[in-house]
């Protein structure tokens, strides 16, 4: 079964509003999680490690104020797309490593309209 | 940059073993060599990953050569849901942010009925 559990698994929003994504480790704690996005026929593309109890790093050129990261617990880290536009339509997915094993949640498909 | 490159794509018939090679060839010798696999509209998942010895597991074969400069993942008997897209990806054992996975396009195995 799913080791990490990602909701939604689609939303669309308008245009200005702001989005949550959730990402949920399961039956283990996770102290860093990993937040990807992924844009139609292209590779995964890192935008920022989420550090439980301490800030994000983001990857360049990815906006920090625009692109709120919050892990407060060993648990969960949330990815808040603020003001969102239609070019940040994409499919945006999490991911845990348990052990040496890098384990991803069924992302999220976003559509700004 | 992604450390590896892979065909684009490859075809495979049902039940026949599929072959899928991958060319690290600036791999260090603390970075192991991991093997995940995307179906369309879904979060990647994990297949196998080894060091340099060969490795089985119930979904894979994979071979690394003795140089450890490519490996290649066998599918022993290809099935229809085996369609994805497959990445080959080098990365370091241990906890933290120099883990982070850097994609490169992956190889799209589409098997044919």
């Amino acid at each position: 079964g799913a080791v990490v559990s990602q909701h939604p698994s689609r939303v669309i929003c308008k245009s200005g509003t702001s989005v949550k994504i959730e990402c949920r480790s399961l039956d283990f704690q996770a102290t860093t999680m990993f937040w990807y996005r992924q844009f139609p026929k292209q590779s995964l593309m890192l935008m920022a490690t989420s550090n439980e109890g301490s800030k994000a790093t983001y990857e360049q050129g990815v906006e920090k104020d625009k692109f709120l990261i919050n892990h407060a617990s060993l648990t969960l880290s949330t990815l808040t797309v603020t003001s969102a536009h239609p070019e940040d339509s994409s499919f945006y997915i999490c991911s845990a490593d348990r052990g040496s094993e890098a384990f991803f949640g069924q992302g999220t498909r976003l559509t700004v309209v | 940059d992604a450390k590896t490159t892979q065909p684009t794509s490859m075809d495979c018939a049902e039940g026949r073993a599929a072959n899928l090679p991958c060319n690290h060839s600036t791999i260090s010798g603390n970075e192991y060599v991991y093997w995940y696999r995307q179906i369309h509209s879904q979060g990647p998942q994990y297949i196998i990953h080894g060091l340099k010895n060969n490795e089985t597991n119930e979904m894979a074969s994979l071979i690394i050569t003795e140089d450890r400069k490519s490996s290649t993942l066998i599918l022993p008997h290809a099935t229809l849901r085996d369609t994805a897209v497959y990445y080959c990806i080098v990365r370091p054992r241990g906890a933290g942010n120099n883990r982070k996975l850097i994609w490169g396009l992956g190889t799209s195995l589409a098997v044919n009925p």
